[in-house]
């Protein structure tokens, strides 16, 4: 059973780099791993999309391992308005399955 | 461009009764997915409508239904609701497919008593 795991939650301060690691148990071979970031009251909001290797956008960095077993999403110098929930997500419409971890709070303190 | 809009926000239903909720996708949008989030639960897959065809199903009961109009518009039905219903139900759209960037609205919030 494809499952995909992170840790619920992390602390911060401004100005420092954070690393938030995914499993993803049993990901396809055509499935894309892809991060989303959720303010209260608001739906997600995509950050970050990758297959293999590293990408890199305005926002975020993703790290991904060539078994693509795991990912990590990177948010370099983070400030406070990044203090939210962040989801990463692994499976594609090609499997049918798309499997949210169950999140991880971030807490960015001054 | 207009973001995704659902309708209503907040909703407030019996236990037995039934609940339409409505999607409005981003202009161009093909694609409309429906999740349920819940604080024990997290994010869950319901459905994903593309043109008017339903293309992918989560693991949820049957009494959860939906369907798409040829504007892309959605809409998803829970029938004889239980207790267990409650949650915040997000819709999302994209051009190609969940394995697209999806644009989230902002949820209806469905409180069953």
């Amino acid at each position: 059973l494809a499952k995909t795991t992170q840790p619920i939650s992390m602390d911060s301060y401004e100005g420092q780099e954070v690393n938030i690691t995914c499993s993803h148990n049993n990901i396809a071979t055509n499935d894309y791993i892809t991060w989303y970031q959720q303010f209260p009251s608001q739906g997600p909001r995509f950050i970050i999309q990758g297959y293999k290797t590293k990408v890199t956008n305005e926002v975020a960095s993703l790290f991904i391992p060539a078994d693509r077993k795991s990912s990590t999403l990177s948010l370099p110098r983070v400030s406070l308005s990044d203090t939210a929930v962040y989801y990463c997500l692994g499976g594609s419409s090609n499997t049918g399955k798309l499997i949210f971890g169950q999140g991880t709070t971030l807490q960015v303190k001054p | 461009k207009a973001g995704v809009t659902q309708t209503p926000r907040y909703l407030i239903k019996t236990r037995g009764q039934q609940v339409t909720l409505s999607c409005s996708p981003i202009s161009g949008h093909r694609s409309v997915s429906w999740y349920q989030q819940t604080p024990g639960q997290g994010l869950q897959f319901l459905f994903e409508y593309f043109s008017e065809t339903q293309r992918n199903k989560g693991n949820f009961p049957g009494r959860f239904s939906g369907r798409q109009f040829s504007n892309s518009r959605s809409e998803m039905n829970v029938s004889t609701l239980e207790l267990g219903d409650s949650a915040l139900y997000l819709c999302a759209s994209s051009l190609k497919g969940q394995d697209d960037e999806q644009y989230f609205g902002p949820g209806t919030r469905l409180t069953v008593t």
